[in-house]
């Protein structure tokens, strides 16, 4: 069936440094959705990506739709304490339903 | 506007048993999903509701079902109950259906013993 991976699985950063998880697809996909779920919390909605080869900014994130559209990656850029949780990708599969990454799971050291 | 209300938020139950969870979308969503969150198998898709009929339904037993209300509040029921239905259940609801921006609820954390 069709599946959404994550890499890496997890990731310790220390404080300043960069942050980046990779998502690919089996298949392609019509969007891409990014989620950052806080330790102890629900996922929250961060962007979404149509566009083959889209890059869209949230401040320090960054977000990269590949131009076959069956790839994604998130980045930010000297990170914060404030960053620590795991960041889900996305994907609908052709039945309509979303399919999630395992996720990546960010620990920072201050 | 108030978000996604999930209750109960914790419960514990024995296997065996049914336990129905409840789920409140933001007001105006019309579509409400189901996921069932564990550390080995992640978020996993149960099924999609809008306008009170199933539209899309994940790789689950029988044992899981649903239903929607015209106000769009939605219910999922979980009979027989097996120590592997532990798990955080989110809901999640969204303006229209199918695969857009997702509004998760807190989750019930359910402990089946």
């Amino acid at each position: 069936g069709q599946q959404v991976m994550q890499i890496p699985q997890y990731q310790h950063v220390q404080e300043g440094e960069d942050f980046t998880t990779y998502c690919n697809s089996s298949t392609t996909l019509s969007n891409i959705q990014w989620y950052k779920q806080r330790p102890g919390g629900h996922p929250v909605f961060l962007i979404q990506l149509v566009k083959s080869g889209e890059v869209k900014k949230q401040k320090r994130l960054t977000f990269q739709f590949g131009e076959a559209k069956k790839n994604s990656s998130l980045h930010i850029t000297a990170t914060q304490t404030t960053d620590v949780g795991t960041y889900f990708c996305a994907g609908p599969s052709n039945t309509g339903k979303l399919i999630f990454g395992q996720g990546t799971t960010l620990q920072v050291k201050p | 506007k108030a978000g996604v209300t999930q209750t109960p938020r914790y419960l514990i139950k024995t296997r065996g048993q049914q336990v129905t969870l409840s789920c409140s979308p933001i007001s105006g969503h019309r579509s409400v999903s189901w996921y069932q969150q564990t550390p080995g198998q992640g978020l996993q898709f149960l099924f999609e509701y809008f306008s009170e009929t199933q539209r899309n339904k994940g790789n689950f037993p029988g044992r899981f079902s649903g239903r929607q209300f015209s106000n769009s509040r939605s219910e999922m029921n979980v009979s027989t109950l097996e120590l592997g239905d532990s798990a955080l259940y989110l809901c999640a609801s969204s303006w229209r259906q199918g695969n857009n921006e997702q509004f998760f609820g807190p989750g019930t954390r359910l402990t089946v013993l």
